[in-house]
């Protein structure tokens, strides 16, 4: 089946830093990316959703200044959270569909403590 | 809009007994719905998935579902619980194919020695 890479599994970094996601699609192209938050105990929440070559449409109240999302190619997308608080420590997934939108796959996420 | 209530954060069975999972859906227009696992630390898993046909789906590890419109449900079941299947379950829905999908907030299952 179709792979979705997703590094770092795990960082940490202090209050300040950028820190930066990647998705990849392994054996698919990707011509829709989609960007999870999930905090302990909770649902996946989407952030955004971005489309190759494309700006990323954010949700209600994620703010597009702070999560910086780049879809440039058919397997790669980026999140960069931006000036990193201890608030944005959470649990991040990206998930990816192909040109027909039919199935839809699940990096392993990143845990982000933010110190 | 679309939403996904699942009852019961926590599930707990003994290994053999039957699981039951509960969701129940939202949506305007004839939704997707899915089914995942997730284990700790790492990103979910696809259980199953109801788009259109017969309303009982079959999944993997032995897990099924039941795709009821007049209850507006789509309840997880095992009929056998096995030490492994201790995780999280999202029930998951979507109008629009497997775009934009909404999840409930998940059900953690113990299952019990």
């Amino acid at each position: 089946g179709a792979v979705v890479s997703q590094h770092p599994s795990r960082v940490i970094c202090k209050s300040g830093t950028s820190v930066k996601i990647e998705c990849r699609s392994l054996d698919f192209q990707a011509t829709t990316m989609f960007w999870y938050r999930q905090f302990p105990k909770q649902s996946l929440m989407l952030m955004a959703t971005s489309n190759e070559g494309s700006k990323a449409t954010y949700e209600q109240g994620v703010e597009k200044d702070k999560f910086l999302i780049n879809h440039a190619s058919l397997t790669l997308s980026t999140l960069t959270v931006t000036s990193a608080h201890p608030e944005d420590s959470s649990f991040y997934i990206c998930s990816a569909s192909g040109f027909s939108g039919e199935k839809l796959f699940f990096g392993s996420g990143t845990q982000l403590s933010v110190l | 809009a679309q939403s996904v209530t699942q009852l019961g954060s926590h599930v707990s069975v003994s290994e053999g007994a039957l699981v039951l999972l509960r969701c129940n859906y939202s949506s305007s227009v004839p939704p997707y719905l899915f089914w995942y696992v997730q284990y700790p630390n790492q990103g979910l898993q696809l259980l199953l998935k109801y788009t259109t046909g017969a309303t009982l789906v079959k999944g993997i590890n032995g897990f099924e579902a039941e795709f009821k419109k007049s209850e507006t449900s789509f309840h997880l079941t095992k009929p056998s619980a096995h030490m492994s299947d201790a995780a999280e379950y999202f029930c998951a829905v979507s109008e629009r194919g497997y775009q934009k999908v909404t999840f409930g907030t998940g059900t953690k299952l113990q299952v019990i020695p």
